[in-house]
Order: structure tokens, then sequence, then C-alpha cells
């Protein structure tokens, strides 16, 4: 089953304490992309990735880091997090034809 | 910069009626893709309908379709007998299709409540 997979799903930590986000994908898509969703604002993009080793800032990065050395993997670090950081994230993968993307299930992080 | 503008924060529906949200955008590109995007409260983001720039007709699944006015930068959608599985968030999507582009811009949502 085609399918992006997000762990964990719920995390709650403190400010401070360096956390990683695990993101993977089996469709062998090259675009995979970071969003953070907040009530009222919609989703935003964070990093994204057009392939292994390449990555690039979207319209939300500070605080955030990402790395890509397999293309089916593409985690997001937050080395420090953050009360604001605090929110719903989605890993996302992208079709070839850039006409679909695959949502993660969603990680729902507090930072204390 | 890409932006996408949804106007209706909250919209409401009796079942089996319709109901159209609406979404602009704003771009200098000729050549995008446009989404809806539902999620319900299970927070899963479910893709309901996509739209290319270039193509003239309106796409449809099943009970969604839009109208897209693409000289207005305008991409509604209408759900035609609204079911109560509808209730949801739905979020208006633009992908620009340059090169060393990997943006997907959303607007901030409309909750869509449908009533018995």
């Amino acid at each position: 089953e085609a399918q992006v997979t997000q762990n964990p799903r719920y995390l709650i930590t403190v400010t401070g304490k360096k956390l990683t986000v695990t993101c993977s994908q089996n469709m062998n898509h090259e675009y995979m992309s970071w969003y953070r969703q907040d009530p009222g604002l919609g989703l935003r993009q964070i990093y994204y990735s057009m392939n292994v080793e390449v990555t690039d800032k979207g319209d939300v990065p500070e605080g955030y880091k990402v790395s890509r050395k397999e293309k089916r993997n593409f985690p997001l670090i937050l080395e420090s997090p953050s009360p604001n950081q605090t929110s719903l994230y989605f890993c996302a993968s992208t079709s070839g034809s850039r006409n679909e993307q695959f949502f993660g299930p969603g990680t729902r992080l507090t930072v204390l | 910069a890409q932006t996408v503008t949804q106007s209706q924060p909250e919209m409401s529906v009796q079942e089996a009626e319709t109901v159209t949200l609406s979404c602009t955008y704003d771009t200098s590109e000729s050549d995008y893709y446009l989404f809806w995007y539902k999620q319900p409260p299970s927070r899963q983001m479910i893709l309901v309908i996509r739209q290319e720039a270039y193509k003239q007709q309106n796409a449809t699944e099943n009970r969604f379709s839009v109208n897209f006015q693409k000289a207005a930068k305008s991409f509604s959608l209408k759900i035609s007998d609204s079911q109560l599985g509808d209730a949801a968030m739905y979020f208006c999507a633009y992908r620009s299709l340059s090169s060393g582009s990997e943006k997907l811009v959303f607007g901030k949502g409309t909750k869509l409540t449908v009533n018995p």
C-alpha cells in the first residue's frame, strides 16, 4: 500500500530538548515536504526536498532542520524546541507528475 | 510570492443541498495546479479534486466540481447533495510548476458543517 508514515504521532516535550520526527514514503517519490498546521493559518511549508541531498527552505524554516540522505526518508529535526513550535506537523511526498501530494497522518507536537 | 485566500472561515449546509466554497489566488505564473483538500476530524489530508491551469474544462469528481476562472484567479468548490460525511475543514492549495520549486501554498481553510 502506497503510504507516508510519520513517527511519533503524538509528542509532548520540554523547551530545549532536541527531537526528531521521522517521515518515510514507499512510493519512490523524489519530492518531499514538511508542513505545520496552526488554527486559522492553514498549512505552511517548513522545508522541502527535491531529491537526495537537495533541500530548501519553505515559508517558515526558522527553528527547524531537515536531512535527505535516502530517497524514502525525510526527518524533521528541532534542535532546541520552543513553545511556539507547538503545532500539528505533516510530512508529504509528491508524485512524479506533481499532480498529487500524499500526506502522512500528522504528528501532534506540544512543547512545554 | 503566490498567495491563496479563502474568504469564508465557516460555512454550513443542509444535508442533500448544495454548497460552494470560495478560493482566490494570486500568481504571475501561467502554468500551475490547483487543489481542494478535505481534512475531517481524523486530521488526515484527503485530496478532493485538482485542476490543471492549462485545462479550460472544469474538473469534476462525483458530487464535487470546481468553477475555475483563470483570468479572475478564482477556484471555487461546489459540493452537491451534501452528506454528513462531508463535514470537515476544506483547504484550497496552489502548486507552482516552475522548475526548481516544490512549493504548495495553502489557504487558511473553510470549516464546513452539514446539518441533518
